[in-house]
């Protein structure tokens, strides 16, 4: 049963580009949930997705961020017109669904912003 | 909202010896406690977790204290390994209360284990 994927695992991207971000849940798991982390933090919680739907988009900033969860296919974190205060770690983590609160957590994606 | 304080940053100790690291957190409807360790260039792996009807849980040389008077959980490591080497992150959840279940992460303990 793999784990939980993401790609790419690196991406650099010149400021004003758009950086997206795939997340692949694990097998059978219905919630994703991505977060970002800064050098030397923590992980802080941006979006939580379900199939087709966007839960809890508290942490996401209100501008140049989105995020889908499409019925088929990975979750998608899309930046448009990056700047470089974009630059860090995202990582998506996945959950098997409601009342499991277990998070399995991706490798990551590292952003920088030239 | 929710917010979790982890300490120490950092901590050195000898192989073999016990480490303990402590998380405090603000909002008393939180009911899940998990802890994460990150190797360098990897994600979080989730090592062990504790809901809030249980006191402590244990898994080989890992074990996890819940105090829900005190808001305080804390995570040990007995007969610590240089494998043990790594970041260690507490965090917190709401759960499935109502739309909550992002975890609040605390900032992370930066564990040195020396051979």
């Amino acid at each position: 049963n793999a784990g939980v994927m993401q790609n790419p695992r690196h991406l650099v991207r010149r400021r004003g580009q758009e950086a997206r971000l795939r997340c692949s849940p694990m097998k059978g798991h219905s919630h994703v949930y991505w977060y970002r982390q800064l050098p030397e933090e923590g992980l802080k919680f941006m979006v939580y997705l379900q199939k087709e739907n966007i839960i809890d988009e508290s942490g996401m900033p209100k501008e140049r961020f989105s995020a889908e969860f499409p019925k088929e296919g990975p979750s998608i974190l899309r930046i448009q017109q990056v700047v470089r205060g974009d630059s860090a770690a995202y990582f998506c983590a996945s959950s098997p669904g409601r009342a499991q609160e277990t998070q399995y957590f991706g490798p990551g994606t590292r952003l920088l912003v030239l | 909202g929710e917010n979790v304080e982890q300490h120490p940053s950092t901590l050195s100790v000898q192989e073999g010896d016990s480490a303990v690291i402590k998380c405090t957190y603000s909002d008393s409807a939180s009911n899940y406690f998990p802890w994460y360790k990150q190797e360098l260039g990897k994600g979080p792996q989730l090592i062990i977790d504790i809901r809030s009807n249980v006191g402590e849980k244990k898994d080989q040389r890992i074990a996890v204290t819940l105090n829900k008077t005190a808001k305080h959980f804390s995570l040990h490591i007995t007969e610590t390994q240089p494998e043990d080497s790594a970041v260690y992150f507490c965090a917190a959840s709401i759960g499935y209360g109502g739309s909550q279940g992002n975890l609040i992460f605390g900032k992370g303990t930066k564990l040195s284990v020396k051979p």
